[in-house]
C-alpha cells in the first residue's frame, strides 16, 4: 500500500467549478505538503501544514491528523489551473525526505 | 525572489557515459536535495544533503550516484555510468532549515539515457 495515496487521479471540470481534491496517508507526519506540477514539469511549493488550514487566493488546504487526511480546495476554477496537484508527506521520523503521491491531474475547461 | 536553478535543463548521453547535473540552492538555505521522476511515474526522493555531508539517502541512490557541494553555491548529482532507466527529470531542492519547512524545487533536468 501506497504511504500517500491521492485522490481523484484525473479531473476535469468546468471554469468557475469548485474543486476538491484528497489525500490520504498512512504513516506519521510531520508535515503535509501540496505541490504544484505544470505542464512543463516544474514543482512549485503551494501550501506546508501540519494542523487546521491554511489559505492562499482561491486554494485553501485542510489537514485532519487524526483521519489522516488532507484536502485541496480551488474555489472559482480557471483554465490556468490545469496542471497536476502532488501531495507530500514530511515524515514524523526526522527524515526530510518528502514522500510523494502519484498526483491528481486537474483539467479546467473554459 | 530568490529561486532555485538547475543546468542543463535537458542533457542527452550514452548509456554508460557518466553525466553531472548541477543545482544553485536559494542562497540561505541549509538543506539541499535530489529528486528524480520517471516518465509518467511519481516523484522520488534520492539523496538529502546538509553540513557538507549526506543526511539521508534512498534505496535508489545506489553507488553509481554522488553528490557533491564543490563550493559554496553549487550543489551536483553525478551519475557514474548511466543506464537506460535512468532517464527521467531530475529536480533539486533546497530548504531553509529543519524538515518542517517549505522545500524550493528547480526547475528540473530531464536526462534521457539512449
Amino acid at each position: 500500500k501506497n504511504e500517500v495515496e491521492q485522490s481523484p487521479q484525473n479531473l476535469t471540470a468546468q471554469e468557475g467549478e469548485f474543486i476538491t481534491i484528497n489525500c490520504s496517508y498512512s504513516v506519521g507526519i510531520s508535515a503535509l505538503h501540496w505541490l504544484q506540477q505544470h505542464p512543463g514539469g516544474g514543482i512549485v511549493s503551494l501550501f506546508m501544514l501540519s494542523s487546521g488550514k491554511k489559505k492562499h487566493g482561491r486554494l485553501i488546504a485542510t489537514i485532519n491528523i487524526q483521519e489522516k487526511h488532507s484536502s485541496l480546495h480551488i474555489t472559482a476554477s480557471h483554465p490556468r489551473d490545469s496542471a497536476v496537484y502532488i501531495c507530500a508527506a514530511s515524515r514524523d521520523t526526522g527524515r526530510r525526505a518528502l514522500t510523494f503521491g502519484s498526483g491528481t491531474r486537474l483539467q479546467v475547461q473554459p | 525572489e530568490p529561486e532555485v536553478t538547475q543546468t542543463p535543463s535537458h542533457q542527452v548521453t550514452q548509456m554508460g557515459q557518466e553525466v553531472i547535473l548541477r543545482c544553485v540552492p536559494i542562497s540561505n538555505h541549509l538543506y539541499f536535495y535530489w529528486y528524480r521522476q520517471i516518465l509518467g511515474q511519481k516523484v522520488e526522493f534520492l539523496v538529502s544533503f546538509y553540513n557538507n555531508e549526506i543526511s539521508e539517502k534512498s534505496e535508489i541512490f545506489d553507488d553509481q550516484f554522488s553528490v557533491e557541494r564543490p563550493d559554496g553555491s553549487n550543489f551536483t548529482l553525478k551519475i557514474r555510468s548511466t543506464k537506460l532507466e535512468d532517464s527521467a527529470m531530475y529536480f533539486c531542492a533546497s530548504s531553509e532549515r529543519t524538515n518542517q519547512e517549505t522545500q524550493y524545487f528547480g526547475p528540473g533536468t530531464r536526462l534521457l539515457v539512449l
